[in-house]
């Protein structure tokens, strides 16, 4: 069985700092992890997603997620955080199988004050 | 491509009535998904459908659920007789499986309210 971890409910940050979203996974074959994100009263959108080699992988709107294998994790980063970043981000994760669907974690409140 | 569409957006009812929700996937997409979101219970997964076949319906709650995918650019889900716990925001989802790690893209939701 596969499963997604996002420990922090909410992640406050202010206006260009930095901001990191956590995401820990658990999956039997090779991991395939995705980030989307959600603005109010919209469908999920696709960010970025990891599939193999380079660990740092670059999607939409600046953000990153660094992928590390030993601790099972991918957070989701952003050297600069924007108010209009402020949104649900959900990580999810699907093995290499045929048949396998995404297993979405609950979700992290991401907001970013002025 | 004008991504996944979902019809209606909004829509509030009855408890009893009967309730149906539809998408059109993307073109050549042959995975479609339907799940439900609600602040309790988060992204549900209620089923999902290969080349227009059902591949596994174990997140749908009850019988009183049900999803149809008569042809590759259609799919309903029905639900009869609806209960006020049934509201939520309902999305669909589709994929090109191709690719093992092509990722989902989702419509918009329909908001349904049960009163």
């Amino acid at each position: 069985a596969q499963s997604v971890a996002q420990p922090e409910d909410q992640v406050n940050v202010a206006e260009g700092n930095p901001l990191t979203v956590k995401c820990t996974y658990s999956v039997s074959g090779n991991p395939y992890l995705f980030w989307y994100v959600q603005y109010p009263n919209r469908g999920l959108q696709f960010l970025l997603k990891y599939i193999t080699g380079d660990n740092l992988v670059k999607g939409s709107y600046g953000f990153e997620a660094e992928f590390n294998k030993s601790q099972t994790s991918f957070h989701l980063k952003k050297p600069s955080a924007l108010v209009s970043d402020s949104a649900l981000y959900f990580c999810a994760v699907r093995d290499d199988g045929g048949y396998s669907t995404l297993t979405f974690g609950k979700g992290t409140m991401l907001l970013v004050s002025p | 491509d004008a991504g996944v569409i979902q019809s209606p957006r909004h829509e509030v009812t009855e408890m009893g009535q009967e309730v149906t929700l539809r998408c059109k996937p993307i073109s050549g997409h042959n995975s479609l998904f339907w799940y439900r979101q609600t602040m309790m219970r988060g992204l549900e997964l209620l089923i999902y459908f290969n080349n227009n076949v059902p591949i596994d319906d174990s997140g749908m709650p009850e019988d009183r659920f049900s999803a149809k995918m008569p042809n590759a650019s259609f799919s309903t889900l029905k639900i009869q007789p609806s209960e006020p716990r049934d509201s939520a925001v309902y999305f669909c989802a589709s994929r090109d499986t191709g690719f093992a790690y092509n990722e989902q893209f989702f419509g918009p939701g329909t908001r349904l309210t049960v009163l």
